[in-house]
């Protein structure tokens, strides 16, 4: 059964600082990882699709790594702006049924 | 396009009433999944559905909630004789084919309260 988990479940860091979310996950066998944000009470905003023959995708101040062989993604965010301050969530889209499956998230707040 | 659609944003019932919970996928999509979201917590997969076809509902449980995408219209998760424990956040993604190349998007969540 696939898990995915992320580490750390929050993180506060003072804003213009580099950061990176990591996600791991356990079945290998995938489509694609995603990353999406999600700000308190709304939906989810698609962030960065890696396919699962990508090593890394970049959007601006964000780039997210794949390394599907032992099972971990990284998003690595830039100079951190309290804009930033959101749930990050990672989930992984299995090839065996198509089935999409998020890990808990991490709740990043950037200070001031 | 407008992008995945869900109504209503926000449904309160009482106790034992019926909640029917709407999704319109973007155009052209035909896969849609629902998820279940309680405060602090991860979205939980409920159930995968293509048009006319139920293809995981794993994650539904199996007394008082069923889903349906039908041919025309949007995608229906109904939760009849609701309980406390029903409140949630339930979101809809919807994603154009299967693969590897296909990206999920997701709407704004219905915001359930059972009073």
């Amino acid at each position: 059964k696939q898990e995915v988990t992320q580490i750390p479940a929050a993180l506060s860091v003072p804003e213009g600082e580099n950061l990176v979310l990591n996600c791991s996950f356990t079945d290998s066998a995938i489509y694609n990882l995603q990353w999406f944000r999600q700000d308190p009470g709304k939906g989810l905003t698609s962030l960065l699709l890696i396919q699962s023959s990508q090593r890394e995708q970049t959007s601006g101040r964000l780039n997210a790594s794949l390394d599907k062989s032992s099972g971990r993604s990284t998003l690595y965010i830039a100079a951190s702006q309290p804009g930033d301050s959101a749930t990050y969530l990672c989930a992984v889209r299995q090839d065996r049924d198509d089935k999409i499956i998020f890990g808990k998230g991490t709740r990043l707040h950037i200070l001031p | 396009n407008a992008g995945v659609m869900q109504n209503p944003r926000h449904l309160v019932r009482r106790r034992g009433q019926e909640a029917r919970l709407r999704c319109s996928p973007m155009k052209g999509h035909s896969h849609v999944y629902w998820y279940r979201q309680l405060p602090e917590e991860g979205l939980k997969f409920m159930v995968y559905l293509q048009k006319e076809n139920i293809i995981d509902e794993s994650g539904m449980p199996k007394e008082r909630f069923s889903a349906e995408f039908p041919k025309e219209g949007p995608s229906i998760l109904r939760i009849q004789q609701v309980v406390r424990g029903d409140s949630a956040a339930y979101f809809c993604a919807s994603s154009a084919q299967q693969g590897w190349n296909t990206e999920a998007f997701f709407g704004q969540g219905t915001r359930l309260t059972v009073v």
